[in-house]
């Protein structure tokens, strides 16, 4: 079993709709959680952090599942900028490392 | 703040040459990571210094890959001989404190290596 799993997608939404993007990981020791946004031929990005109570930036809400070990994140009223690939990101066995799901690709059209 | 540097940015060789690939983290960066990144995966982490010590190099494949980190400050990557699967875009990134995962990890622009 890969350490984190994604959808792949892609996802194709209209602009205004709502989206939301899951992602389970295998190690349940793990503490760490983010989402990375990675544009077409660029580096990836920290978006956001998943706090164990759920965190909300702006339209992006992140939402973590011990028990499940999932994670979620949602995002609503999406722009045409929003179109990219994002990455669900947990740290690994040895606590320092990242461990990275193969991404899950949003475009969102006119 | 300038950001991660990587050079060079594209990189094509044939089978069996060898590449070398450099990286400046931003400075006062302690931690900093090498990744792999092939078409259609996550990054993968290959090694990570902490200063200039290895933290994990678990998934460096030591036959082919070498990496240091002298002085604490800059890196190079390198592959000797390479072979086709290590086409990828190799990414590397810096992270301010002392490798902790809830530290924000800054990538650079990552170059892109064809091996023909």
């Amino acid at each position: 079993r890969k350490e984190v799993e994604q959808d792949p997608g892609p996802f194709n939404v209209p602009e205004g709709a709502t989206v939301a993007f899951n992602c389970t990981y295998s190690n349940s020791a793990s503490q760490s959680f983010f989402w990375y946004r990675q544009d077409c031929r660029k580096e990836p990005k920290l978006l956001m952090s998943v706090y164990s109570s759920g965190n909300e930036d702006g339209r992006f809400t992140a939402q973590l599942n011990r028990a499940s070990q999932y994670i979620s994140l949602l995002i609503r009223d999406s722009k045409l900028s929003d179109s990219a690939t994002y990455l669900c990101v947990v740290n690994s066995n040895s606590g320092y490392a990242l461990n990275f799901g193969k991404g899950t690709s949003l475009l969102v059209t006119p | 703040e300038a950001g991660v540097a990587q050079s060079p940015r594209y990189k094509i060789i044939e089978k069996r040459q060898s590449v070398a690939f450099w990286c400046n983290p931003i400075s006062g960066h302690a931690t900093l990571y090498w990744y792999q990144q092939i078409l259609g995966q996550g990054p993968k982490l290959l090694i990570q210094f902490q200063n200039n010590g290895v933290v994990d190099d678990s998934q460096l494949p030591k036959d082919r890959f070498s990496a240091e980190r002298l002085k604490g400050v800059d890196s190079t990557l390198k592959i000797q001989p390479a072979k086709l699967e290590d086409s990828a875009v190799y990414l590397c990134a810096s992270s301010f404190g002392t490798g902790v995962s809830t530290d924000t990890q800054y990538f650079g622009p990552g170059t892109r290596l064809t091996v023909l």
